[in-house]
């Protein structure tokens, strides 16, 4: 069965770069969600979109934005990166339509130098 | 205080012994749970919902207590391969959708 898919795997930055991170949910999901999860950290919540409109905000910095587009893939954008942004950021992906549990992807590693 | 809160562990647990282990939730308008499970450097990957009733799937059993605000998981003849960092995850619907809160996780070492 088709899964989420997020690109890239790994990316590399310096301090002060710009990066996007994408993120392609599974097919007939209507809501996309991005969490950020640091060395040894449990997952934390950013932001979700559900068909194509901001649904709900976490604790994403003022630096980061996100969207998603018409055909349900989201991205996020980051910029002034900063060392702290180091992470591990995972996409997930869910219908609506029940309390069906969301699916993640494989996540982007992040990696600031 | 955290709305989800797992005993970090880790649980060392010998091969083929019984574990298990909660995850206490404070807001009492979660209306679904999940039992994820995260290897390291791995994404989260749903193990089981927790239904009120209880359930078992193979030898994992989840149990729901509504009254005191946690769930359970245990886990029979535990296997190496069980090693891993067991995610509580609470669900709450609102306006915005769904919003998943994860508690710290559980970390399990299976030793021979």
């Amino acid at each position: 069965a088709a899964g989420v898919i997020q690109s890239p795997r790994h990316l590399i930055k310096e301090k002060r770069e710009t990066a996007t991170l994408k993120c392609y949910p599974i097919p007939r999901h209507d809501t996309v969600y991005w969490y950020q999860q640091g060395p040894g950290q449990d997952p934390q919540f950013l932001i979700s979109f559900y068909e194509k409109m901001q649904s709900d905000k976490g604790s994403i910095p003022d630096r980061f934005s996100a969207q998603q587009f018409s055909d349900y893939h989201s991205e996020l954008n980051m910029s002034s990166l900063e060392l702290g942004d180091s992470a591990l950021y995972f996409c997930a992906s869910s219908s609506q339509a029940s309390n069906q549990p969301q699916h993640f992807g494989d996540g982007t590693r992040l990696s600031i130098l | 205080r955290k709305e989800v809160e797992q005993d970090p562990g880790p649980f060392n647990v010998p091969e083929g012994a019984t574990v298990a282990f909660n995850c206490t939730y404070s807001n009492s308008a979660s209306q679904s749970f999940f039992w994820y499970r995260q290897d390291c450097r791995k994404e989260p990957k749903l193990l089981m919902s927790v239904y009120s009733s209880g359930n078992e799937d193979g030898r994992f059993t989840a149990q729901l207590n509504r009254a005191s605000q946690y769930i359970s998981l245990l886990i029979r003849d535990s296997k190496l391969s069980d090693s891993a960092t067991y995610l509580c995850v609470v669900n709450r619907r609102g306006a915005a959708g769904n919003k998943l809160t994860f508690g710290g996780g559980t970390r399990v070492l299976v030793k021979p």
